[in-house]
Parts: structure tokens; sequence; C-alpha cells
């Protein structure tokens, strides 16, 4: 069956911290791979996607890489700021299989 | 409106009463899906809209629970004779098609007591 497995949170960082969220998934087929993030009092958005092995997904200075090798996705940001504070959900979706599969979501908190 | 709205946004209830879950998808989205989002672990899959008919009801997780929808439009949520362990934010998403993205409103806390 189709998975998705994140690290458990919380994180807490300090403002300008490295982030890593650490993601692996196991799926039949050829997955596209999600982040999803949800801020306090909003509905989940969808922060980036990477369709097939080795692309790259990017937005908002958060980055995470399809590793086929190693059934990875994980999330990276190189200095987080307070706003990043937020639940993060990584998610997968089979071709031809509509629904989301979500892992359990990580919450991180940026301290100024 | 500008995106997928769902009401109520809290609704507490007692165990044995019916509960009906709204949701509003963004105009023109054809496809529509709900989630259940239990407190400490990810989202599950619930049921699955393309229009009015739901080609994918393999989420639902007993015959207490239910959907339906109008068109490509309103979609409700019932849960009848709620139990506690009903307890969670139901999320609606929608979405152009079903490999588009897919669009979250912002949940409704169900909360059986």
């Amino acid at each position: 069956g189709n998975s998705v497995t994140q690290m458990e949170g919380p994180v807490t960082l300090s403002e300008e911290a490295f982030l890593t969220i650490n993601c692996t998934y196991t799926a039949t087929g050829y997955p596209s791979l999600f982040w999803y993030v949800q801020y306090p009092g909003e509905g989940l958005q969808l922060l980036l996607k990477a369709t097939k092995a080795d692309d790259k997904g990017s937005n908002k200075g958060f980055e995470a890489t399809y590793r086929k090798e190693t059934t990875s996705f994980h999330l990276e940001k190189g200095s987080v700021q307070v706003s990043d504070s937020a639940v993060y959900f990584c998610a997968l979706r089979n071709s031809g299989n509509t629904p989301l599969v979500f892992g359990k979501g990580t919450r991180l908190s940026v301290i100024a | 409106g500008a995106g997928v709205s769902q009401s109520p946004s809290n609704k507490v209830t007692e165990k044995g009463k019916d509960v009906e879950l709204r949701c509003d998808p963004i105009s023109g989205h054809t496809a529509l899906y709900w989630y259940r989002q239990r407190l400490g672990q990810g989202l599950e899959f619930l049921i699955y809209f393309q229009g009015n008919s739901a080609p994918d009801k393999s989420g639902l997780p007993s015959d207490r629970f239910s959907a339906e929808r109008t068109g490509e439009s309103v979609s409700t949520l019932t849960i009848q004779r709620t139990q506690q362990e009903d307890s969670a934010v139901y999320l609606c998403a929608s979405s152009l098609g079903r490999d588009n993205e897919q669009f979250f409103g912002p949940g409704t806390r169900l909360t059986v007591l």
C-alpha cells in the first residue's frame, strides 16, 4: 500500500536556523510528491511538489528533491523565519489514484 | 468566493446525535474530496466526488458516514449516531479535475462528547 512517514515534531528552531523535515514514502508505481503547509487558523496550502525522480520542488525558500533511490522527499530551508511557524505535511499521490496520502504532520515553531 | 469554505467551523455534539458538515468548493471545480484529521494523525481520505457522483468511497470508515454533492457545487458529509472516536477536523478540498492541485478549506472541528 501507499504510506508516508515524516519526522515527528514539534521542531523548535531559532530564526535564521537551517531546517530539515524528513519524509520517506512507500508507494506502488511512480507517485507525485507534495509538501503542504497549514498556518495557524488557515487551511492546508500546497507548498511545493515534484512529479518525477530527481525533480526539485521549490517555493518561498523551501526546497525538496524527489529521491527515488532512497524513497525520500525531505523538506529544507536555509534560513527560517518566525512566519514559517506552521504544521508541514508530506503527501503522495499515485498516478490514476486521486486521493492524497498524507504523513502525520510536523509542527514547526520558529522563535525570534 | 475565492477559496473553499466549510461550515460550521466548530461543532460540539453529544454521542448518538447526527451531524451535517458542509463544503462549498471553488466555483468550477469538478472534483471534491473529504478528509479527516484525528488528533496526532495524518489526514485520512474519506470520499471523492467527480461532479455529483462518488467513484471512490473507499475511505468512509463505517455506514454511519455518508456524503452527497449537488451537481458540481455544495457537498454535505453526514455522520449518523456520532461516536467519540468521530471527533476530528474534517477537511474538504476541491480541484479542477482529478489530477489537478487540490485546494483545501479551513476545516470543521467536530467534538463528540
